[in-house]
C-alpha cells in the first residue's frame, strides 16, 4: 500500500524559503498513472491546492502561488519537493502531500482526486 | 476559477439519520460521461481521505453508506444511516479545471 510522508522544518521566518520533501514508499514515482500534488490547511481553515509535478517534470501550479513556487521531482530518491519563497505569516499551514491520480477520456488524460495523503506538516512562519 | 459553495455549514443530525451535504460548482465540471468532482472526509488531527471520485464511485474500503450524486453544477454526498465516527468535516473538490479547487467544507455535528 502506498505511502507518502513530508518532512522538512517546522519553522521558517519571514521573507525567507520554505522547504518539503515528500518520501513516497510503496510504489514508483516514476509511474504514468499519477501526478504528485501539494495542498496545504491554515489552522482551522480549508484546503488549498499549491500544485503538482508528473515524474517527467511537468507540472501545475496554483496561479496565486506561481511567482514564489518551485516543485521539484527526484526519482532516485522517489522523493518531490516543494520551494516557496519569500513567506509570511499567511503561509503559516498544515502541508500535505497526496497522489494525484489521473483520470482520462477517450482523447487525453489529466490529474483528478488527490489519495492517498501524507500525514501532514506543520510549518509555522515567525520571527 | 472555479468556486465550489458547500451547505450547509454545519449540519446538526443524530446517528442513525440520513445525512445530504451539497456542493455548487460556480460553472459546470462536467464533460459527456465524466463529472469531475471528488469528496473528502477529515478528522480532526489527520489528513483528508478521499471518500467518492467521479461524483458517485466509491473510493477503496469506503462503506456503502457512502454515496454521491450530481452533475453540471450541482452535486451531493448522501450518507444513508450516520454511525458515530461520521461526524467530522467533509470537503468537495473540483478537477474540471487545472485550478484545482476545494469547498469550504461541512462540520457534520451531533444533535
Amino acid at each position: 500500500q502506498m505511502q507518502l510522508q513530508e518532512s522538512g522544518p517546522g519553522l521558517a521566518k519571514p521573507s525567507e524559503t520554505l522547504s518539503l520533501a515528500c518520501t513516497v514508499s510503496g510504489g514508483s514515482i516514476r509511474s504514468t498513472s499519477y501526478y504528485w500534488g501539494w495542498i496545504r490547511q491554515p489552522p482551522g481553515k480549508g484546503l488549498e491546492w499549491i500544485g503538482s509535478i508528473f515524474y517527467s517534470g511537468n507540472t501545475y501550479y496554483s496561479p496565486s502561488l506561481k511567482s514564489r513556487l518551485t516543485i521539484s521531482v527526484d526519482t532516485s530518491k522517489n522523493q518531490f519537493s516543494l520551494t516557496l519563497s519569500s513567506v509570511t505569516a499567511a503561509d503559516t499551514a498544515v502541508y500535505y502531500c497526496a497522489r494525484h491520480m489521473l483520470h482520462c477520456s477517450t482523447t487525453s488524460c489529466s490529474p483528478g482526486w488527490f489519495d492517498p495523503w501524507g500525514q501532514g506538516t506543520l510549518v509555522t512562519v515567525s520571527s | 476559477e472555479i468556486v465550489l459553495t458547500q451547505s450547509p455549514g454545519t449540519l446538526s443530525l443524530s446517528p442513525g439519520e440520513r445525512a445530504t451535504l451539497s456542493c455548487r460548482a460556480s460553472q459546470s465540471v462536467s464533460t459527456i460521461g465524466s463529472n469531475h468532482l471528488a469528496w473528502y472526509q477529515q478528522k480532526p488531527g489527520q489528513a483528508p481521505r478521499l471518500l467518492i471520485f467521479g461524483a458517485s464511485n466509491r473510493a477503496t474500503d469506503i462503506p456503502d453508506r457512502f454515496s454521491g450524486s450530481g452533475s453540471g453544477t450541482d452535486f451531493t454526498l448522501t450518507i444513508s444511516r450516520l454511525e458515530p465516527e461520521d461526524f467530522v468535516m467533509y470537503y468537495c473538490q473540483q478537477y474540471g479545471s487545472s485550478l484545482y479547487t476545494f469547498g469550504q467544507g461541512t462540520k457534520l455535528e451531533i444533535k
